[in-house]
């Protein structure tokens, strides 16, 4: 079965504060791995793929294949970080996204 | 505005009574995709199309939902005989090309069902 799972609703840390956000998949062959973010009345738009290998805003994000997980992390959290987000996977050959549950980041001042 | 248009932004109806929303995708993208998104939850996949060819339907719809872009522009996405779980948000994403490149989100319709 194709999942993902984000076992944390909410995420609450001070600005400075490193920041982790887990995701876990299930997925059977080579997905591609996404982090999407949505803001406060703004659209879901995508923050980072993993085949990009980049860091967008200080995020970045390791795809670990032995523990199906692609965690996001930011060293030092700022206010403006504070979002829905939203780890998702699709095939490599393309299609749809599967989303998981979310991960809403509160960071206080 | 030239990003995805949702249209209406929010549909207030009585159980039972049809409704129809459209997407409109950023112009040339050739795929379409429409997710629902109730509260506490991420988006959930129901269909989505390259140029008016409908590829998949998610197994988890009912065939009260049905949707269809015809000339591979535009899309619609009608509910039959609505019911109280169909409230939701209905999100509408189109991406260019073959489907590999990021997909860019609508700010999508409020359905609340009466």
């Amino acid at each position: 079965a194709q999942r993902v799972t984000q076992p944390e609703k909410l995420l609450s840390v001070f600005k400075g504060a490193p920041v982790e956000l887990k995701c876990n998949y299930s997925y059977s062959g080579s997905p591609e791995l996404f982090w999407y973010v949505q803001y406060s009345r703004q659209r879901l738009q995508l923050l980072l793929r993993h085949i990009s290998r980049e860091s967008i805003k200080g995020f970045t994000a390791d795809l670990n294949k032995g523990e199906t997980s692609f965690h996001l992390k930011k060293p030092f959290a700022q206010e403006e970080d504070s979002a829905m987000y939203y780890c998702a996977l699709r095939g490599l050959q393309g299609g749809k996204l599967i989303f998981g549950q979310g991960t809403e980041l509160s960071v206080k001042p | 505005d030239t990003g995805v248009s949702q249209n209406p932004r929010h549909k207030i109806t009585k159980r039972g009574q049809n409704v129809t929303f459209r997407c409109d995708p950023i112009s040339e993208h050739n795929r379409l995709y429409w997710y629902r998104q109730t509260l506490g939850q991420g988006p959930e996949f129901l269909t989505y199309f390259q140029n008016e060819a409908q590829l998949e339907k998610s197994r988890l719809l009912s065939d009260r939902f049905s949707a269809e872009r015809p000339k591979g522009s535009f899309s619609t996405l009608e509910i039959q005989r609505t019911e109280q779980g169909d409230s939701a948000m209905y999100l509408c994403a189109s991406s260019p090309g073959t489907g590999r490149e990021k997909l860019f989100f609508g700010s999508g319709t409020q359905l609340s069902v009466l």
